[in-house]
């Protein structure tokens, strides 16, 4: 079974704080998504990563960051948080191949910018 | 890019009775993956189905199936002998191959489920 945590899974923050969410995942996947959810937007890609160092921006990554300095880990950095950004985010990683490909998600963090 | 598309914001329907949610995305992929996905009230995504876009056959996992027609690029889940536990939001996301390089999954809008006792 796929390990992946997100932490922290509840955060309130003020209006142009910066914030990071870390994704952790245990198996040494390669593919890592940061995914934001919003009531009427179903999920929308921030950031993805295909390996270490190596990422690229999504959908919606204005305001965002992110960083993968080991395998593992996969960090989602707001620079400067606004209320736009109060959402709910998930991690998610790529599994397996051919018909057996799916994502798998974390349980989400729930950000609030006050 | 790839769009995904699903008209039906909210639906409901008797316990123990069929409902169908319907999906139609847009791609100029000739082979890609497609995927129904629940979330319940816990926040958890979890994979319902998967359908690739080569298989002919309509998957099938128990009380869920799908109705994929290529052509006209809709992929339907259909949920029989519904239960209260199936109440939740429904998306349904697709994906490139992994030979196209970028493949993060694309999401609809999503569904609200009610399954009414």
């Amino acid at each position: 079974d796929a390990g992946i945590t997100q932490s922290p899974r509840h955060k309130v923050t003020e209006t142009g704080t910066p914030v990071t969410l870390r994704c952790h995942q245990t198996e040494n996947h390669r593919y890592m998504y940061w995914y934001r959810q919003d009531p009427g937007h179903g999920l929308r890609l921030i950031h993805y990563s295909y390996g270490v160092k190596d990422t690229d921006k999504g959908e919606v990554s204005d305001g965002y960051s992110v960083s993968r300095s080991k395998t593992e880990d996969f960090l989602l950095t707001l620079e400067s948080a606004t209320s736009s950004q109060t959402s709910v985010y998930f991690c998610a990683i790529k599994l397996g191949r051919g018909l057996n490909t799916e994502a798998f998600f974390g349980q989400g963090t729930r950000l609030t910018v006050v | 890019a790839q769009t995904v598309t699903q008209s039906q914001p909210e639906m409901s329907v008797q316990e123990a009775e069929t409902v169908t949610l319907s999906c139609t995305y847009d791609t100029s992929e000739s082979n890609y993956y497609l995927f129904w996905y629940k979330q319940p009230p816990s926040r958890q995504m979890i994979l319902v189905i998967r359908q690739e876009a080569y298989k002919q056959q309509n998957a099938t996992e128990n009380r869920f199936s799908v109705n994929f027609q290529k052509a006209a690029k809709s992929f339907s889940l259909k949920i029989s002998d519904s239960q209260l536990g199936d109440t939740a939001m429904y998306f349904c996301a697709f994906m490139k191959p992994f030979r196209s390089g970028n493949t993060p999954l694309v999401f609809g809008k999503g569904t609200r489920l009610s399954v009414i006792a």
